[in-house]
């Protein structure tokens, strides 16, 4: 059974501060990895995919990654800002549904 | 290319009463889930719907029910409300195929808040 983990669960930093959030998942066996971002009482938006081959993908300031073999995938976001605030979700895909950690929840001070 | 449309975007319902959410999906797409979140049980799949047949479900009571259109519309019902039913639910469009996850991931609506007082 896939289970998806995210640490830390709550992240406060300065603005302007580089920063990486991590998941971690049980069952390397992932069709794919989706990051998302969600502010409060909002819908998910989607950040990024990476499909198994990939290693890494780029979107603007963001930066995700992907190692199957160790179960991990990390989000670096370069030079934060305050409306980076908001929670980050990874998910995989598994038997028609998207397993979820439970989110890391970013905090980016003026 | 329009997103996904859920609707209404807010509820207020008094307990034992009976509601019927809705989501449009992204045109093409087939495949319509369903997911509860709440503040204490993170996000929590309910179904998924491929072509107007149920495909997957969740470990949710028989009060959760949903059904697909032809034109891959969905609607999800929960009868006789409980104040748990509180939450926001989410729907998600993907162009997955029979057996294997979609290569484009997954894009969900804005979410109905649902209260249930």
């Amino acid at each position: 059974k896939q289970e998806v983990t995210q640490i830390p669960a709550a992240l406060s930093v300065p603005e302007g501060e580089n920063l990486v959030l991590n998941c971690s998942f049980t069952d390397s066996a992932i069709y794919n990895l989706q990051w998302f971002r969600q502010d409060p009482g909002k819908g998910l938006t989607s950040l990024l995919l990476i499909q198994s081959s990939q290693r890494e993908q780029t979107s603007g300031r963001l930066n995700a990654s992907l190692d199957k073999s160790s179960g991990r995938s990390t989000l670096y976001i370069a030079a934060s800002q305050p409306g980076d605030s908001a929670t980050y979700l990874c998910a995989v895909p598994q038997g028609g549904k998207l397993i979820f950690g439970q989110g890391t929840e970013l905090s980016v001070k003026p | 290319k329009a997103g996904v449309t859920q609707t209404p975007r807010y509820l207020i319902k008094t307990r034992g009463q009976q509601v019927t959410l809705s989501c449009s999906p992204i045109s093409g797409h087939r495949s319509v889930s369903w997911y509860q979140q709440t503040p204490g049980q993170g996000l929590q799949f309910l179904f998924e719907y491929f072509s107007e047949t149920q495909r997957n479900k969740g470990n949710f009571p028989g009060r959760f029910s949903g059904r697909q259109f032809s034109n891959s519309r969905s609607e999800m019902n929960v009868s006789t409300l409980e104040l748990g039913d509180s939450a926001l639910y989410l729907c998600a469009s993907s162009d997955t195929r029979t057996g294997r996850p979609s290569g484009y991931g997954y894009t969900f609506g804005s979410g109905t808040r649902l209260t249930v007082v």
